[in-house]
């Protein structure tokens, strides 16, 4: 079946140390996005792609990374840079920019 | 004004009742309009996209209006099923991504 695959579910992070969460999706999207939420808030973007090789910065994109060297995939590094990480993050596809999100199943990161 | 703003409740209604929430857009340019439903700690799903015409889907029922710049959902005889965080999507233009607004949360009580 086609759909977007995020691990882990769960991932635990220490005081300075760099996590990676993956994203991979097999429905042949050109665009990818990572969003983060936080109990109770809406979905703020982190980072996103509309094509290999190419991302930009969305609203809270200081002390995060990015990749994206396959169409597949997309990875976001929380670097320990982000002093406040704990949150849920959401990757999603989409066909084109303006065509509906298609989301995985969701990370979430808390601080040991 | 924000881009995308909507009441965040708690709507709380009885299972049967009929239930609409707004959802205000700022930019006259926008050009795709949606409503995705959110399970507490689960992702977004598609509930419809939203057409000039306006759409219907079982009981739900999704209006724009763009000369005052908002859209609608309306969902009649609900359910507990129903219980949910409703989230407004807009699409300007462009390349730009689509901006969420923060959600309107729906428990339908028996």
């Amino acid at each position: 079946d086609g759909g977007i695959t995020q691990s882990p579910k769960y991932l635990f992070r220490k005081e300075g140390q760099n996590v990676t969460l993956s994203c991979e999706q097999n429905l042949n999207h050109d665009a990818m996005y990572w969003y983060r939420q936080d109990p109770g808030q809406g979905l703020r973007l982190i980072y996103y792609s509309q094509i290999v090789n190419d991302f930009q910065k969305g609203d809270i994109a200081e002390g995060y990374s990015v990749s994206r060297e396959k169409k597949e995939s997309f990875p976001l590094t929380v670097t320990s840079a982000q002093k406040n990480p704990t949150a849920f993050y959401l990757c999603a596809s989409s066909i084109r920019p303006n065509e509906k999100l298609f989301f995985g199943s969701g990370t979430q990161l808390s601080v040991l | 004004r924000k881009e995308v703003e909507q009441d965040p409740g708690p709507f709380n209604v009885p299972e049967g009742a009929t239930v609409a929430f707004n959802c205000t857009y700022s930019n006259s340019a926008s050009q795709s309009f949606f409503w995705y439903r959110q399970d507490c700690r689960k992702e977004p799903k598609l509930l419809m996209s939203v057409y000039s015409s306006g759409n219907e889907d079982g009981r739900f029922t999704a209006q724009l209006n763009r000369a005052s710049q908002y859209i609608s959902l309306l969902i009649r005889d609900s359910k507990l099923s129903d219980s949910a965080t409703y989230l407004c999507v807009v699409y300007k233009s462009g390349n730009t991504p689509l901006v969420f607004g923060k959600g309107t949360r729906l428990s339908v009580i028996a």
